[in-house]
């Protein structure tokens, strides 16, 4: 089982208000990703990190932000929330290479659902 | 264009049933295949992956690559209600850390 952990579960806003979701992962994996996924939709990659003081904007614009002060600690900050971002935000790390196999499974935390009202 | 292309179902089979879920992929570059599970309200998990062409089996679950038709395949042997959640295929280039998932099938099976 996973040691990957999202919180909140479930959170209900009303719009502008400032949400962050919490990601924390206790398997010392380097590298760590914010995926967005809705109903019918592929999984969209939002952000992800390679380590510490490391992040990246993935292939889907968000006006979401990140940081990573910590190995294990990878938090998503949304300063103005809209009911455009309501979504599952799903938190994911891998330790990326594997040996021959290089895919670098990713390990997925429950998931926050945000609804913005 | 999607970059992966997989059938949302939902696929209902009745317990017992051979199952078979499908991708199609349009980037040749790809060469390590996953299908990953996701049960309601959960994260998804891995459950295969598979290097280039071929075949892999693991207990009830044989996952195929058929590059040369950029297709793949979960099969799923005798189902069990357990298995009722959503199937995503997912994708990969080596050396290369992005993964593209499909949208998920999602299975159904009925006691």
């Amino acid at each position: 089982e996973a040691d990957i952990y999202q919180t909140p579960r479930y959170l209900v806003i009303g719009t502008g208000k400032k949400i962050t979701l919490e990601c924390s992962q206790t398997m010392g994996h380097d590298k760590m990703y914010w995926y967005q996924q809705d109903p019918g939709m592929e999984l969209h990659l939002i952000h992800y990190s390679y380590g510490v003081n490391s992040t990246e904007k993935g292939d889907l614009s968000s006006e979401s932000t990140v940081s990573r002060i910590r190995t294990e600690h990878f938090p998503l900050t949304l300063e103005s929330a809209r009911p455009s971002h309501t979504s599952q935000y799903l938190c994911a790390s891998s330790d990326g290479d594997r040996g021959h196999t290089n895919t670098g499974e990713l390990f997925f935390g429950e998931g926050s659902r945000l609804t913005v009202l | 264009q999607k970059e992966v292309e997989q059938d949302p179902g939902p696929l209902s089979v009745p317990e017992g049933a051979i199952v078979s879920l499908n991708c199609t992929y349009s980037n040749s570059a790809f060469q390590y295949f996953m299908w990953y599970r996701q049960y309601s309200r959960k994260g998804p998990e891995l459950l295969m992956y598979t290097y280039s062409s071929g075949n892999k089996e693991d207990g009830r679950f044989t996952a195929q690559v058929d590059k040369s038709s950029k297709y793949i395949s979960l099969f799923i042997r005798d189902s069990q209600p357990s298995d009722s959640a959503t199937y995503l295929c997912a994708m990969s280039i080596a050396g290369y850390q992005k993964v593209t998932f499909g949208t998920g099938t999602k299975l159904q099976v009925i006691p």
